[in-house]
């Protein structure tokens, strides 16, 4: 099972919109829509930012949005803010009880 | 709320197995599917695999079939996560992490940093 695709970084100015992509397969990605982002600080463990390609958790800021179009997913930060600053993740359901995650994208609040 | 507590830090040698445990509470054990996920220093995350407490059904990534054990004891509420033939390649924190329901990670634990070193 390979890895989905992460852009290695992103970067963006305080107030602006962001967007990470997440490219798998029709095995993955485009099979299902079980696709959900996590956020990571330095040294935390990872949070559930966003499950089922656009739904959010209780207590998830609403500037955080979540779609898909065929074998891509995308995550998208609107009015970026400082704190924002992490490791982005997502990750797929790849059928037969397994599951993938993407490489990571580093965001960067310029 | 929920919690998963995890053990703490090992030191291994190379050929060797570690065992990690994760102990649990703020929810109904058995109700509750737990998956295992580590991040090398660096690197990104990856997918171990999944327990099932209420039949013990495990499902396991491939490559990490014949050297990967998951396990659970009801009496303590307790995850327990065991790798055998250890490599350099195996060093990592690895996190337990609930089952949303839809097949996602609601709930991580701290992490466990597991070195594998000579």
């Amino acid at each position: 099972q390979s890895a989905l695709t992460q852009p290695a970084s992103v970067s963006g100015s305080p107030g602006q919109s962001i967007t990470i992509s997440c490219t798998g397969t029709s095995s993955d990605v485009g099979g299902y829509d079980f696709v959900s982002w996590y956020q990571q600080h330095p040294g935390k463990a990872p949070k559930l930012l966003i499950y089922d390609v656009s739904e959010r958790p209780s207590g998830v800021s609403t500037r955080f949005s979540g779609s898909k179009s065929g074998s891509t997913a995308s995550l998208t930060i609107s009015g970026l803010q400082a704190e924002d600053e992490a490791d982005y993740y997502c990750c797929s359901y790849a059928g037969s009880d397994s599951w993938v995650f993407g490489g990571g994208t580093k965001l960067t609040a310029l | 709320q929920v919690h998963l507590v995890q053990s703490g830090a090992e030191v291994k040698k190379p050929g060797a197995s570690v065992k990690v445990s994760c102990r649990a509470s703020g929810f109904t054990f058995m109700d509750v599917y737990i998956h295992w996920v580590r991040q090398a220093p660096g690197q990104g995350l990856e997918w171990m695999g999944r327990i099932i407490p209420s039949s013990g059904a495990t499902s396991y990534a491939q490559k990490l079939q014949g050297r990967l054990t998951m396990a659970m004891d009801t009496s303590t509420s307790t995850h327990y996560m065991e790798l055998s033939s250890l490599r350099s390649e195996d060093t990592a924190v690895y996190y337990c992490a609930t089952d949303g329901g839809d097949h996602n990670f609601d709930y991580w634990g701290q992490g466990t940093l597991v070195t594998v070193s000579s």
